[in-house]
């Protein structure tokens, strides 16, 4: 079954504790991205990856880290979480040319930040 | 940069049509797509249009007119399941022309269906 999965889905830390949610995908898609989602604020682009070793930062990349050091897996790194990155984080991929615009997603991963 | 402006929230009967509307001011525009998401779920793609025009598939529609930096989705038949929040997403190119299109997303319209 095509999807992406991230874990974990669910996390309560604290400030200041480095934490890593993992993404990946079985689809082959060159292109990866994180977004973050707060009420009333839609989906927000944290950072992208239009292929291995590329990566770029989206509009909200201030705290996260990222790599893509194999196609498949994009994790997001939060070096020193704040209680302002508190949030539901999506993982999602997609072809990088042609086809119909379809990107897809992963379950989402609820983060709070003590 | 890129803005895109639909309402919050849209009330409905069941049984009945609702249309979401999309404006959108963007450089290197390629496309609109609509994404469904349900309360603790992840969006799921609904359609993309490139062309003005309608396009149809089951009681979803979605229509583009470029000229006028427009869309909307047409929802037919509304069933409870509806119930969710609706994005629109402009698809568009760096205009430097290199590298790969960009997804940007509105924040999203709440559709509540009502018996």
């Amino acid at each position: 079954e095509a999807q992406v999965t991230q874990n974990p889905r669910y996390l309560i830390t604290v400030t200041g504790k480095k934490l890593t949610v993992t993404c990946s995908q079985n689809m082959n898609h060159e292109y990866m991205s994180w977004y973050r989602q707060d009420p009333g604020l839609g989906l927000r682009q944290i950072y992208y990856s239009m292929n291995v070793e590329v990566t770029d930062k989206g509009d909200v990349p201030e705290g996260y880290k990222v790599s893509r050091k194999e196609k498949r897996n994009f994790p997001l790194i939060l070096e020193s979480p704040s209680p302002n990155q508190t949030s539901l984080y999506f993982c999602a991929s997609r072809k990088t040319s042609g086809g119909r615009n379809e990107q897809f997603f992963g379950p989402g991963t609820r983060l709070t930040v003590l | 940069g890129q803005s895109l402006e639909q309402p919050s929230e849209v009330t409905a009967v069941e049984g009945a049509i609702v249309q979401i509307n999309c404006t959108y001011q963007t450089s290197g525009f390629y496309g609109l797509s609509w994404y469904q998401q349900h309360d603790g779920g992840a969006p799921t793609f609904l359609s993309y249009n490139a062309l003005d025009g309608l396009e149809e598939t089951g009681r979803f529609s979605s229509f583009l007119s470029r000229s006028d930096s427009y869309g909307y989705l047409l929802l037919q038949e509304l069933q409870m399941k509806d119930s969710a929040s609706y994005f629109c997403a402009v698809r568009s190119y760096p205009s430097s022309g290199a590298g790969s299109y960009q997804l940007t997303f509105g924040k999203g319209t709440k559709l509540s269906v009502i018996p």
